[in-house]
């Protein structure tokens, strides 16, 4: 059976600093895997997504991931945090969604 | 375009009560999905529906029963409301194709059952 696996609970960074969010999976095949973002009391939007092809991938609010077939991993990452990125992310697997159980992300000033 | 819809937003039934979650979706999308949210679980798939006129278990289907009441409209029953199922529900709709296209949320329902 497929499944996430996101290491971190909850993560704080300051505005302005780099951030990583780390996902890893186990499934038989390279899979579909995507990346969502929940603001409080929001549904989930899509940050990006990976099907084939380029490993690094690029999405919206400036975030990218890669995925590292040796690794099992699935990444995401931001140059520089925004006070508007604190929310929950999720990383998801495959057509019906296997997800992760989340990360919060606090920023501080 | 609204997107997804739901409702309502919030409820709170006794344990035993029946009640029924709407969603709707205005994309023209084939497949419908109902998760639901826990603290420290992700979102676990309930019932999903990949074209009108199907419907299939996900991975926590017991006690609850979907109706996809057409291409727009699918539905989520609890027949009879345990505090196992106090949750957050969501629906979410996606197109079908050779490749897994992206869900779409909607807002989600918040359900306390006492």
């Amino acid at each position: 059976a497929q499944s996430v696996t996101q290491p971190d609970i909850h993560i704080t960074v300051s505005e302005g600093a780099s951030l990583e969010l780390r996902c890893n999976y186990s499934y038989g095949a390279t899979p579909y895997l995507f990346w969502y973002v929940q603001s409080p009391g929001q549904g989930l939007q899509l940050l990006l997504k990976y099907f084939s092809g380029d490993t690094l991938v690029q999405g919206i609010k400036g975030f990218e991931a890669e995925f590292k077939r040796s690794q099992s991993s699935f990444n995401l990452r931001k140059p520089s945090v925004h006070w508007s990125d604190a929310a929950e992310y999720f990383c998801a697997v495959e057509f019906k969604l296997s997800f992760g159980a989340g990360t919060t992300v606090t920023v501080r000033a | 375009n609204a997107g997804v819809t739901q409702t309502p937003k919030f409820q709170v039934l006794k344990t035993g009560q029946s009640m029924t979650l709407q969603c709707a979706q205005d994309m023209n999308h084939n497949s419908m999905y109902w998760y639901r949210q826990d603290p420290g679980m992700g979102l676990r798939l309930i019932y999903y529906s990949a074209s009108e006129g199907t419907t299939d278990k996900g991975e926590v289907p017991n006690g609850y029963n979907v109706s996809r009441l057409n291409k727009r409209e699918f539905s989520l029953r609890l027949e009879s409301a345990a505090p196992s199922q106090t949750s957050v529900y969501f629906c979410a709709s996606s197109e079908v194709g050779t490749a897994p296209y992206e869900q779409y949320f909607g807002p989600g329902t918040r359900l306390t059952v006492t």
